[in-house]
């Protein structure tokens, strides 16, 4: 079991550049979660799917951010135009079904618009 | 105010205990969840513990519930300086369905040899 991947590991952009954070959730697992992770704000919940279906994207900052889930093996972060206070570390998670299915979460991407 | 608190920073002994401690507040909380990150790394399950439980005991890891306080603490015996990380405290709200996690701030677990 390779765990949650993500790429890339790190990015560094240009203020007002697309910037696409990817995510290949665990093998089996119904349910995918993005983050983002800052110093002021701690961890912030963007979006979750439950099988390939957006659930609450009540999280996500504005309409620079898009995510889609356009199978059950991969995911996308998508920011565009990128600003510098996009800057953070942006996790994705998932979990399988049942009550003892824990999540499990990726290495992160840092971002750096610059 | 937040959901979920914690103290900022923690310094303990090598070799003593730590407490972490957390409280939340949402009620209807269903499982309560530690989670470690060391620097530059994701986040690590480290234990959960169902919200009709008091106590649950991993090893050197013990959580401890107070439901009716909703206060809930982890307590790590002979602190190594491995241990040294961010200790977040994180709640998942209804039944354990999918639904995402509310963290809190994180502990700065800071270890003195």
């Amino acid at each position: 079991d390779a765990g949650v991947i993500q790429s890339p590991r790190h990015e560094v952009t240009e203020m007002g550049q697309e910037v696409t954070l990817r995510c290949k959730p665990i093998s089996g697992h119904n349910s995918l979660f993005w983050y983002r992770q800052t110093m002021m704000r701690g961890l912030e919940l963007l979006i979750y799917f439950n099988n390939n279906v957006p659930i609450d994207d009540s999280g996500m900052p504005e309409d620079r951010f898009s995510a889609k889930m356009p199978n059950a093996s991969f995911s996308t972060l998508k920011i565009q135009p990128s600003e510098p206070r996009d800057s953070a570390v942006y996790f994705c998670a998932s979990r399988g079904q049942g009550a003892l299915s824990g999540y499990t979460f990726g290495s992160g991407t840092r971002l750096t618009v610059v | 105010g937040e959901d979920v608190e914690q103290s900022l920073f923690l310094s303990v002994r090598e070799g003593d205990s730590s407490v972490i401690n957390c409280t939340y507040t949402d009620s209807s909380s269903t499982y309560l969840y530690w989670y470690k990150q060391e620097p530059g790394a994701g986040l690590q399950l480290l234990t959960y513990i169902f919200s009709n439980m008091d106590m649950k005991q991993d090893q050197r890891l013990t959580v401890l519930l107070n439901k009716k306080d909703k206060h809930l603490s982890l307590r790590i015996a002979d602190t190594q300086t491995g241990d040294s990380a961010i200790y977040f405290c994180a709640e998942s709200k209804g039944g354990g369905g999918a639904d995402g996690l509310t963290f809190g701030k994180g502990t700065h677990l800071i270890i003195q040899p």
